[in-house]
């Protein structure tokens, strides 16, 4: 199937301050990108949806000022936490479709956030 | 009603068992049933997927989806321990809708 690379996959940082995950597809164009984010034993709950050249569109509850996403080309996408808290600690993982009308969607390997 | 419900589980069987697992959704404008296995702290891997309503089988993976009744499956005969997993089931819409997850089944395959 497509790859999704996601970096970095681990990362430590100290309240307050901003971090970067990028999404990559590596073999294939993908014009919309979706953030979702996952707590322990819990399902993925999405985050927001990424358009290539264009704003993301963020789902309810989700504050678009902490969670900045970019999508400035058709293989990467990247979200900063911004300010990040203890209770942003999370796993983050980025899907990606080739647009093909499979409707079939890949995902990275995902992105474990600590914030002490 | 949540979108897609999912009994969390955990399922503990034999190795060599024939396992079922379920979900149900509610949104009928779900087109694509997706089933993703997902390994502990790894991000979800694509199973197979059906399209609309009907079976569909790849190797010990059987797959079906009854849109009349909005349920859907995912059988693995012969069940091994590296099937160990929380399975995901995640319908969605046409064209680049996203997902949206069961809570997914934590499956133990002893040996």
């Amino acid at each position: 199937g497509a790859v999704v690379s996601q970096h970095p996959s681990w990362v430590i940082c100290k309240s307050g301050t901003s971090v970067k995950i990028e999404c990559r597809s590596l073999d294939f164009q993908a014009t919309t990108m979706f953030w979702y984010r996952q707590f322990p034993k819990q399902s993925l709950m999405l985050m927001a949806t990424s358009n290539e050249g264009s704003k993301a569109t963020y789902e309810q509850g989700v504050e678009k000022d902490k969670f900045l996403i970019n999508h400035a080309s058709l293989t990467l996408s990247t979200l900063t936490v911004t300010s990040a808290h203890p209770e942003d600690s999370s796993f983050y993982i980025c899907s990606a479709g080739t647009g093909r009308n499979t409707g079939e969607l890949f995902f990275g390997e995902g992105s474990r956030l600590t914030v002490l | 009603q949540k979108e897609v419900e999912q009994d969390p589980g955990p399922l503990s069987v034999p190795e060599g068992a024939i396992v079922s697992l379920n979900c149900t959704y509610s949104n009928s404008a779900f087109q694509y049933f997706m089933w993703y296995r997902q390994y502990s702290r790894k991000g979800p891997e694509l199973l197979m997927y059906t399209y609309s309503s009907g079976n569909k089988e790849d190797g010990r993976f059987t797959a079906q989806v009854d849109k009349s009744s909005k349920y859907i499956s995912l059988f693995i005969r012969d069940s091994q321990p590296s099937d160990s997993a929380t399975y995901l089931c995640a319908p969605k819409g046409y064209g680049n809708t996203p997902l949206v997850f069961g809570k997914g089944t934590r499956l133990s395959v002893i040996a």
